[in-house]
């Protein structure tokens, strides 16, 4: 097992454009999230998946934003029509809670995103 | 709404000087309060778990503990390499199970 793979790593896009991060969690951990992080804050939590269902979307998210994870595997986050303010690290982290009582989450290295 | 606060935000140490990092929380109901250790360019990496006030978790030099209110991350006799950001997160009984972080410290140890 080689831990929560991020891809890509980093990604330089224009004002406008589309883009897609892939995360792929520890195998068989059921629960997957999404953060967002800027310099010198904390993860800002973005969503949450429980096995292939969405249980929660921040309230703070854009409608430009939408993630899915097919088969409760991999999971992908699309931003549409980028924007200068979406420049940020997107972490992806995943559990194995099976009673509420053990979030501790893995994450991966992130995907840095600069939106030009 | 749930929040996390951490102080302070940036700390400066001489190795071997002991300090402590807080965490203040505010949620409706605690499930469980979280540490990480976060290095630049990388994802956090887990360190300690609490429950309940009371609670004290050891990990080297570093000590967590929990009251009702706030936890503490204790740092005995730092070397450079325990700088890091430290981030603190709590889960809350009635979110739907999500974590939310707070800002972090960010710790410089000095030899």
């Amino acid at each position: 097992d080689t831990g929560v793979s991020q891809n890509p790593r980093h990604k330089i896009t224009k004002r406008g454009q589309n883009v897609t991060f892939r995360c792929d969690p520890i195998s068989e951990h059921n629960r997957l999230y999404w953060y967002r992080q800027t310099l010198g804050q904390g993860p800002e939590f973005l969503t949450y998946f429980q096995n292939e269902a969405q249980l929660e979307k921040s309230r703070l998210l854009s409608d430009r934003f939408s993630a899915e994870r097919p088969k409760g595997s991999f999971s992908t986050l699309e931003i549409q029509r980028t924007e200068q303010g979406d420049s940020a690290m997107y972490l992806c982290a995943s559990s194995s809670a099976e009673a509420s009582t053990n979030e501790k989450l893995f994450f991966g290295s992130g995907t840095q995103l600069s939106v030009l | 709404e749930d929040q996390v606060t951490q102080s302070p935000e940036a700390l400066r140490l001489q190795e071997g000087e002991s300090s402590s990092l807080n965490c203040s929380y505010t949620v409706s109901g605690l499930r469980g309060l979280f540490w990480y250790r976060q290095d630049p360019g990388k994802g956090p990496e887990f360190l300690f778990t609490l429950y309940s006030a009371g609670e004290e978790k050891e990990k080297e030099r570093l000590k967590a503990t929990l009251t009702k209110k706030e936890s503490f991350l204790h740092i005995t006799a730092p070397k450079p390499e325990d700088s890091a950001t430290y981030l603190c997160a709590v889960q809350a009984v009635t979110s739907y199970d999500k974590v939310i972080f707070g800002p972090g410290t960010s710790l410089s140890v000095i030899p």
